[in-house]
């Protein structure tokens, strides 16, 4: 257990309204992540954070942005919502130590009508 | 770009054996993984090889690495009704992102 919580767990939005999501972890892991996850295309990578206040883009950034004021805290928000951003939400941390793999947190439902 | 690329369904009978391949693109990634996901859950890590092996194996699962043809598979003996998921192959290494496959869709029968 890599001490990953995300929340919330389940979201239900209207189109144009903006949405954060949380990631929290209790390891002070260095390096985090935010995938979405689609039928048909796996995991796809949409920023990710390499300490506090240090972030970068990933594969599918448009429409999102993130921020990590604190090592444990990673947020994710969708300045406006649409229906393509109707998706699951995963979060993972690296380690940084050892071998190279990635934890996952439970993920998050997010629902845009 | 990078790409790794699995089929996205496999169907077994109970006690029969899996394998479940995935091919990639990025020769240089020093480690491959395998990842499963249960209904409603996150991705959870299974195993992963190092580039330099050739087979890693751990209880049930068998990992087969083929540097050559950039291919990798993922064996699981005795596929039981509890090893119905959706298995993800990924690449990755250390100043790169990780690089994760569509997934494939594993049904045991009974």
């Amino acid at each position: 257990d890599a001490g990953i919580t995300q929340s919330p767990r389940h979201k239900v939005t209207e189109t144009g309204t903006p949405v954060t999501l949380r990631c929290h972890q209790t390891e002070n892991h260095r390096y985090m992540y935010w995938y979405r996850q689609d039928p048909g295309h796996g995991l796809r990578l949409i920023h990710y954070s390499y300490g506090v206040k240090d972030t970068d883009k990933g594969e599918v950034s448009d429409g999102y942005s993130v921020s990590r004021s604190k090592t444990e805290d990673f947020l994710l928000t969708l300045e406006s919502a649409t229906s393509s951003q109707t998706s699951v939400y995963f979060c993972a941390i690296t380690p940084g130590t050892g071998v190279y793999e990635q934890y996952f947190g439970p993920g998050t439902r997010l629902t845009v009508t | 770009g990078e790409d790794v690329e699995q089929s996205l369904f496999l169907s077994v009978r109970e006690g029969d054996s899996s394998v479940i391949n995935c091919t990639y693109t990025d020769s240089s990634s020093t480690y491959l993984y395998w990842y499963k996901q249960e209904p409603g859950a996150g991705l959870q890590l299974l195993t992963y090889i190092f580039s330099n092996m050739d087979m890693k194996q751990d209880q049930r699962l068998t990992v087969l690495l083929n540097k050559k043809d950039k291919h990798l598979s993922l064996r699981i003996a005795d596929t039981q009704t509890g090893d119905s998921a959706i298995y993800f192959c990924a690449e990755g290494d250390y100043g790169q992102n990780f690089v994760f496959g569509p997934g494939t869709r594993l049904s045991v029968l009974p």
